[in-house]
């Protein structure tokens, strides 16, 4: 089944350092992938999402490409921000079109950024 | 060891009917509890979370309800099903401001 593997961490940053969060996954056909973020206190709420290969997902800084070739999805961020510390989950492959397949996430990646 | 629980793991219901799905959370004490719902091709949305017994937030209006009868458990109701309720819900649980752990879903269909 669809399936994905996502640095555990945590991962702790100075401010402006740049940040890779990896993720990879297995899959049947071309699924849309998606980063979420939890921000502190807070719950799960969508960062950026890509819908095909080759496809950038970009958000509030953050980009991650969807690559076919290494089947990798992994978040990027050039300047890192103390607010940008979160917990941050790599969805797996969500079923495409009308189908619900069970999705089973990682237990996400801690990010620490200290000014 | 913490593990949460969710039942059941598939359900088919006709537009109309009441839906109760229920979550459990072993291993841990007053967690914070959150159900999420995915709609086809759509990403995760928080439809409720607890802090506490009886204490429920509501992140979106919609026609479903949660209760907390007690500190482990997780309640998610409808007394009328909607076809828009179909999705994938998920439970979840937290110690509070760290990660979240997430149970293995029910896949919800409504005719």
């Amino acid at each position: 089944g669809d399936s994905v593997t996502q640095m555990e961490g945590p991962v702790t940053l100075s401010e402006e350092a740049f940040l890779t969060i990896n993720c990879t996954y297995t899959a049947t056909g071309y699924p849309s992938l998606f980063w979420y973020v939890q921000y502190p206190g807070e719950g799960l709420q969508l960062l950026l999402k890509a819908t095909k290969a080759d496809d950038k997902g970009s958000n509030k800084g953050f980009e991650a490409t969807y690559r076919k070739e290494t089947t990798s999805f992994h978040l990027e961020k050039g300047s890192v921000q103390v607010s940008d510390s979160a917990v941050y989950f790599c969805a797996p492959p969500a079923a495409g079109g009308t189908s619900y397949g069970k999705l089973t996430f990682g237990q996400g990646t801690i990010l620490t950024v200290h000014p | 060891s913490q593990t949460i629980h969710q039942w059941p793991a598939t359900l088919v219901q006709p537009v109309g009917s009441p839906l109760s799905l229920e979550c459990t959370v072993e291993g841990t004490s007053n967690p914070n509890l959150y159900w999420y719902r995915q709609a086809a091709g759509r990403g995760l949305q928080l439809l409720f979370y607890s802090v506490g017994i009886g204490q429920i937030s509501s992140e979106v209006p919609q026609n479903l309800s949660a209760s907390r009868p007690q500190d482990r458990q997780f309640i998610l109701s409808s007394k009328k099903l909607l076809l828009s309720d179909s999705g994938f819900y998920l439970c979840a649980w937290s110690v509070p401001l760290t990660k979240q752990f997430f149970g293995p879903g029910t896949r919800l269909t409504v005719l």
